[in-house]
């Protein structure tokens, strides 16, 4: 069964501290994403990445990393850098065409405690 | 700048009836538009989207109309269910560039 797994569904983190999010596609999709979701705020880019090896930053990049080192996986690494990290994050792939948009997986949502 | 706006937060429909909600835009780069559907703690599902070459779009019981002179597109759903209450996120994309998301507008259908 094909899709996007984000892992964990929750993560705690405390003040200073770096996590990383999981996300694995196994749809061969080549273009992955990563938004965050604030109430009110609808969805924000954070990075992408349209080819292994290569990513860009989206509008929200401060205090966060990414890697592609494979076409499977695009994790993404939250920094202490990052001032306001609780938020609901959404990871992303995109299908044959733009008509068909983007497949997500099911987010994660990070606390700092 | 938002370059797509959803004005209504929220938006109440009973059960039945049309349920309309409203997406501008002020990129005249934008070439599709699409709506997805999000349930609270889970990702968004595409529901339905349209060419910038079209003005309408149906499936089902959801049609995307696209006013271009306006900016501006409206999700339709005849007839609303109570399964359709949930937050509907507009967005567009110019060219091979990532979607842009609108704020959203969170439906309730009402039994």
């Amino acid at each position: 069964d094909g899709g996007i797994t984000q892992s964990p569904k929750y993560l705690f983190r405390k003040e200073g501290q770096n996590v990383t999010l999981s996300c694995e596609q196994n749809l061969n999709h080549d273009a992955m994403y990563w938004y965050r979701q604030d109430p009110g705020q609808g969805l924000r880019l954070i990075y992408y990445s349209q080819i292994v090896n290569d990513f860009q930053k989206g509008d929200i990049a401060e205090g966060y990393s990414v890697s592609r080192e494979k076409k499977e996986s695009f994790p993404l690494t939250v920094t202490s850098a990052q001032k306001n990290p609780t938020a609901f994050y959404l990871c992303a792939s995109l299908a044959g065409g733009p008509n068909y948009g983007y497949t997500f997986g099911s987010g994660t949502r990070l606390t700092v405690v | 700048d938002q370059q797509v706006k959803q004005n209504s937060p929220s938006l109440s429909v009973q059960e039945g009836r049309i349920s309309i909600l409203n997406c501008d835009y002020t990129n005249s780069m934008f070439d599709y538009f699409l709506w997805y559907k999000k349930y609270p703690a889970e990702g968004p599902t595409f529901l339905i989207s349209i060419s910038s070459i079209k003005d309408k779009n149906e499936d089902g019981r959801f049609t995307v109309f696209l006013n271009k002179s306006a900016k501006h597109l409206s999700l339709h759903i005849v007839p609303s269910q109570p399964g359709d209450s949930a937050v509907y996120f507009c967005a567009a994309q110019p060219g091979n560039t990532p979607l842009v998301f609108g704020k959203g507008t969170r439906l309730s259908v009402i039994a």
